[in-house]
């Protein structure tokens, strides 16, 4: 079954204590991506990846880290999570290039006390 | 840059009924394509319906269509005899055609089906 799923679900943390998110697909697809949704702001790209070791940053990078080293993987990566990343984080994979659907993992509830 | 704007934050219908949904959205590009998003509470992000910019007829699917505008920018989602399992917060997404994959979100409408 095509999958992308995403750990942990649900997590609650403190200030300043790092935390990762991790991604993982089983599709071979070669473009994931990271979005956080914010109520009355919809969804907004955080960084993506074209191919392994291809990394770039979207619209809200500030305070997050990523890495590609295989494919099916995209952790992200907050090293010191403020308040203001408390959101609900999505990743989503695409074949790419001019295929245009795109899947997207189960969601995570981060909050930052 | 790319921006879509959803005006209707909230809507609510009676079951059966048929009501649409309004997107507008702001591009130099030629090509690309449009999209409808449904989060329903479990939260997953589920696709509704697609409309590539270069096709004229407008996209059908089973009871959700839509009404694309390519002039006046506009693409606006129909739900025909609306069932309690539409309620959703439903997003509407454009993507430029080649390169990041990126989807740029509206702010959502909140749909409510009245039994």
């Amino acid at each position: 079954e095509a999958q992308v799923t995403q750990n942990p679900r649900y997590l609650i943390t403190v200030t300043g204590k790092k935390l990762t998110v991790t991604c993982s697909q089983n599709m071979n697809h070669e473009y994931m991506s990271w979005y956080r949704q914010d109520p009355g702001l919809g969804l907004r790209q955080i960084y993506y990846s074209m191919n392994v070791e291809v990394t770039d940053k979207g619209d809200v990078p500030e305070g997050y880290k990523v890495s590609r080293k295989e494919k099916r993987n995209f952790p992200l990566i907050l090293e010191s999570p403020s308040p203001n990343q408390t959101s609900l984080y999505f990743c989503a994979t695409a074949v790419g290039g001019l295929f245009y659907e795109q899947y997207f993992g189960p969601g995570t509830r981060l909050t930052v006390t | 840059a790319q921006t879509v704007t959803q005006s209707q934050p909230e809507m609510s219908v009676q079951e059966a009924e048929t009501v649409t949904l309004s997107c507008t959205y702001d591009t130099s590009e030629n090509n690309y394509y449009l999209f409808w998003y449904k989060q329903p509470p479990s939260r997953q992000m589920i696709l509704v319906i697609r409309q590539e910019a270069y096709k004229q007829q407008n996209a059908t699917e089973n009871r959700f269509s839509v009404n694309f505008q390519k002039a006046a920018k506009s693409f606006s989602l129909k739900i025909s005899d609306s069932q309690l399992g539409d309620t959703a917060m439903y997003f509407c997404a454009f993507k430029v055609g080649f390169g990041n994959e990126k989807l740029t979100f509206g702010t959502g409408t909140r749909l409510t089906i009245i039994p």
